[in-house]
């Protein structure tokens, strides 16, 4: 079974700076999705970045960017000028590449405080 | 505007009860999913729907029920047979032709036994 691990519960920046956020799973598998959600206040879970596993080359999205090392099994996620919006639970997770519906794995989550 | 509903937003049950979570979305998605999430854990799978009158267990079936009869609902029942079910629960959608699955969540029902 994949096991998806955020060791991190809790991390801070500052408003502007860079803060990475840390994931690590485990799969015997060789095609798979991973993703990074983010849960603000609201609880609306919203998809921030997804990685397939396939591809070489690290996702970007504006400020988020992923750092996908598939040999160590690490998949961890960079804010870049860290914004007031961007305090929030985020989760890492992880899906196996199918045709059909499959479920998604996720960590516990790191929650993210910015300051001023 | 397309997108998942979920109501009500905070649902109360007498201990014994058995209570329905509403979710349905206008996504013209073939799957559909229930989450649990409980505070310190991420989000784990009750149950999914890939399509109409069909579905499978996920990793926590046990105490809960669904039904796909609509492609746009799948309503989720909480059994009395549920031994802990506060909690906030979770439905989401997806379309199953895209290769990457993506999912999209609803705001969420946040259940509390009283």
């Amino acid at each position: 079974a994949q096991t998806v691990t955020q060791s991190q519960p809790e991390m801070s920046v500052q408003e502007a700076e860079t803060v990475t956020l840390s994931c690590t799973y485990d799969t015997s598998e060789s095609d798979y999705y991973l993703f990074w959600y983010k849960q603000p206040p609201s609880r609306q879970m919203i998809l921030v970045i997804r990685q397939e596993a396939y591809k070489q080359q690290n996702a970007t999205e504006n400020r988020f960017s992923v750092n996908f090392q598939k040999a160590a099994k690490s998949f961890s996620l960079k804010i870049s000028d860290s914004q007031l919006g961007d305090a929030a639970m985020y989760f890492c997770a992880y899906r196996t590449y199918t045709g059909t519906a499959s479920k998604l794995t996720f960590g516990t989550g790191t929650r993210l405080q910015v300051t001023l | 505007d397309g997108g998942i509903t979920q109501s009500p937003k905070y649902l109360f049950r007498k201990e014994g009860q058995n209570v329905t979570l509403s979710c349905e979305q206008n996504l013209n998605h073939d799957a559909m999913y229930w989450y649990r999430q409980d505070p310190g854990q991420g989000l784990r799978l009750i149950y999914y729907s890939q399509i109409v009158n069909d579905f499978q267990k996920g990793d926590i079936a046990e105490g809960y029920s669904v039904s796909r009869e609509k492609k746009e609902s799948f309503p989720l029942t909480v059994t009395s047979a549920q031994k802990n079910p506060t909690a906030f629960y979770l439905c989401a959608s997806s379309i199953l032709t895209s290769m990457v699955d993506e999912q999209f969540f609803g705001p969420g029902t946040r259940l509390t036994v009283l």
